[in-house]
């Protein structure tokens, strides 16, 4: 098990260009989130998949936003027409969510890839 | 709106100190993670804690969840350089959804 991996690690675009970012949760994980994190702050809560299924999205999430997760496997992120306020740390974070199995079990441990790094110039 | 407010913000302390950093919220979690994040990484695991009133120890660091498992701390006994980074604790509010707090940003001076 290789962990939570997101590539690119660092993406410099112009403003008004398009970017993709993708995330191998780890493996046998069910459960995906997308987080955007700016300097110095928490992650703030971007959108949640469960398998392949996007069951919840931030309203922080423009409609220039959009994630996918076919397969259930992988996960991308998209931003359309990319703006300076874009610029951030993008997280990706996976866990096992147990069915059956109380919330308040550590199978409900989320880990986090190393982020990509996006800077809208 | 549920929200995690960490304090302090900022921290400057010496080597060997002790240090407390509060995670505080008016809602209840299912669980309740700590993670160390250091500059241009994603935030790494250091603990998640179930049951109110719990006390885990990993080495130097003590985690303890409140009673009514809405409040944690965080007490690191010696701190140490390799201690620096950003902690953050998140909270699991219902099934899924996790909750950052603001984080505190810690510096260890040798």
């Amino acid at each position: 098990d290789t962990g939570v991996s997101q590539d690119p690690r660092h993406k410099i675009t112009k403003r008004g260009q398009n970017v993709t970012f993708r995330c191998d949760p780890i493996s046998e994980h069910n459960r995906l989130y997308w987080y955007r994190q700016t300097l110095g702050q928490g992650p703030e809560f971007l959108t949640y998949f469960q398998n392949e299924a996007q069951l919840e999205k931030s309203r922080l999430l423009s409609d220039r936003f959009s994630a996918e997760r076919p397969k259930g496997s992988f996960s991308t992120l998209e931003i359309q027409r990319t703006e300076q306020g874009d610029s951030a740390m993008y997280l990706c974070a996976s866990s096992l969510g147990v069915p059956g199995q109380g919330a308040r079990s550590r199978a409900y441990e989320q880990y986090f890839g190393p982020g990509t790094r996006l800077t809208v110039t | 709106t549920q929200l995690l407010e960490q304090s302090p913000q900022f921290l400057s302390i010496q080597e060997g100190e002790n240090l407390t950093v509060y995670c505080n919220s008016s809602s209840v979690f299912s669980s309740l993670q700590w993670y160390r994040q250091e500059p241009g990484e994603g935030p790494v695991l250091l603990v998640t804690v179930v049951t109110g009133g719990e006390v885990k120890k990993l080495k130097r660091l003590t985690f303890q969840f409140g009673d009514a498992r809405k409040d944690s701390s965080l007490h690191i006994t010696a701190a140490q350089p390799g201690d620096t980074g950003l902690y953050l604790c998140a909270g699991l509010s219902g099934t899924y959804k996790y909750i950052f707090g603001t984080g505190t940003r810690l510096k260890v001076l040798a």
